[in-house]
């Protein structure tokens, strides 16, 4: 199995601009979580979706995140309109909240 | 409300030496407990887990970790280290029927010849 694959690895953009972060989870697993990872804020949960349907998004910042999961090997988070204060690391993990498989990440930079 | 404290942001030591990576929970239910890892320029990756049964966890690339309920404590520890455990260290706690899993601000390993 590939893991959790994530697109793009690195991504910077200009303040204003839309971003659409990819992920592809592992085949099988029922639960996809994505966080974000800054110096100052460490690991936080964003949002979570259990067979497809997002179960809790209190972790989304504000009105310009959003997240879907058209299928069970899609989901995507959105940031419209991005600000540099959204750069981090964002990592979208699969599984079950007790194992879950992190992918590799995608670091955004807003300038 | 549950939450994970590291103490140590970071831990020098020699290669060879045994190193023992802190790790404190608070929660007024029953938990569960994890220890992930994370390479450099890398995502997390499961080092071992506490559900249930024996306090004494093993998990991989040789570590091992106790749950302490009465310390509210569950530790990391390796008896030889080697270069290559030089990562990033980050404990978490899940809560009895909850989802969403809480993590420490992580332990800078360094290990140095």
């Amino acid at each position: 199995d590939a893991g959790v694959i994530q697109s793009p690895r690195h991504e910077v953009t200009e303040m204003g601009q839309e971003v659409t972060l990819r992920c592809k989870p592992i085949s099988g697993h029922d639960y996809l979580f994505w966080y974000r990872q800054t110096m100052m804020r460490g690991l936080e949960l964003l949002i979570y979706f259990n067979n497809n349907v997002p179960i809790d998004d209190s972790g989304m910042p504000e009105d310009r995140f959003s997240a879907k999961m058209p299928n069970a090997s899609f989901s995507t988070l959105k940031i419209q309109p991005s600000e540099p204060r959204d750069s981090a690391v964002y990592f979208c993990a699969s599984g079950f909240p007790y194992e879950q498989y992190f992918g590799p990440g995608t670091r955004l930079t807003v300038t | 409300a549950q939450s994970v404290t590291q103490l140590d942001s970071q831990v020098p030591v020699f290669e060879e030496a045994p190193v023992e990576l802190r790790c404190n929970y608070s929660s007024s239910v029953s938990v569960y407990l994890f220890w992930y890892v994370q390479y450099p320029n890398q995502g997390l990756q499961l080092l071992l887990k506490y559900l249930s049964g024996s306090t004494l966890v093993k998990g991989i690339n040789g570590f091992e970790a106790e749950f302490n309920k009465s310390q509210t404590s569950f530790h990391l520890r390796k008896p030889s280290v080697h270069i290559s455990d030089t990562a990033e260290y980050f404990c978490a706690v899940l809560t009895g029927g909850g989802n969403k899993l809480t993590f420490g601000t992580g332990t800078q390993l360094k290990v140095e010849l």
